[in-house]
């Protein structure tokens, strides 16, 4: 079963705004990374947050954990027509392995 | 920093052929993994090597895939036969510091079984 899953599935908003992903997970983790993908490329690690962290901040990207709940928020400020791409969150499941959630598709409009 | 390279970057032939598909991950980094990509199911990890050596292969579907590493600059992923349901793309990434740390990844191949 999959570790993570993301809401929304798609997201659209204009240049300027904030962007909001969840991410869910089943079990417990030792970390939580965010990717981003753009269109055909592979994916490029954004943020890991540790599991005894509660919030990290990298430039315009603010993630947040809360291992009660087994959620990830990435919240994007100020989005630019070049966030757009998909991004994905990835546990570190009790194997140790990264499980990749399905993924948010973000439409950034100029 | 050349990044982890990956060949061919687009690959179609006919149901039956072996394909091979190839990769160089990011020199000093000592875990080497193989994804698969698809709408469907999303980024499934195949197999994963530390030092050159097969860790973890459960995600390998069926005995038609096979993956190598004869050195620390090389590694391959074999299908043979291929079957039209392979058809993905299948992802090449390294890590430096271990199995759940980042990873970097490269632009991937586009497998088309016809």
């Amino acid at each position: 079963s999959q570790q993570g899953e993301e809401d929304p599935q798609a997201l659209s908003i204009q240049e300027g705004e904030n962007a909001t992903m969840n991410c869910s997970y089943k079990t417990s983790i030792n970390n939580l990374q965010w990717y981003r993908q753009n269109s055909g490329r592979g994916l490029v690690h954004l943020i890991l947050i540790r599991s005894n962290e509660r919030e990290k901040h990298s430039g315009r990207l603010r993630v947040t954990l809360d291992t009660s709940k087994k959620s990830s928020s990435l919240l994007i400020t100020a989005s630019r027509a070049a966030d757009t791409a998909s991004y994905f969150c990835a546990s570190s499941g009790n194997t140790g392995k990264l499980i990749f959630g399905q993924g948010t598709t973000l439409q950034v409009k100029p | 920093d050349a990044g982890v390279i990956q060949s061919p970057r687009h690959e179609v032939t006919e149901m039956g052929q072996e394909v091979t598909l190839r990769c160089k991950p990011i020199s000093g980094h000592d875990y080497l993994f193989w994804y698969r990509q698809t709408m469907m199911r999303g980024l499934e990890l195949l197999i994963y090597f530390n030092n050159n050596v097969p860790i973890d292969d459960s995600g390998m579907p069926e005995d038609r895939f096979s993956a190598k590493m004869p050195n620390a600059s090389f590694s391959t992923l074999k299908i043979q036969p291929s079957e039209p349901r392979d058809s993905a793309v299948y992802f090449c990434a390294s890590s430096l510091y271990g199995v759940d740390q980042p990873q970097h990844f490269g632009d991937g191949t586009r497998l088309s079984i016809l």
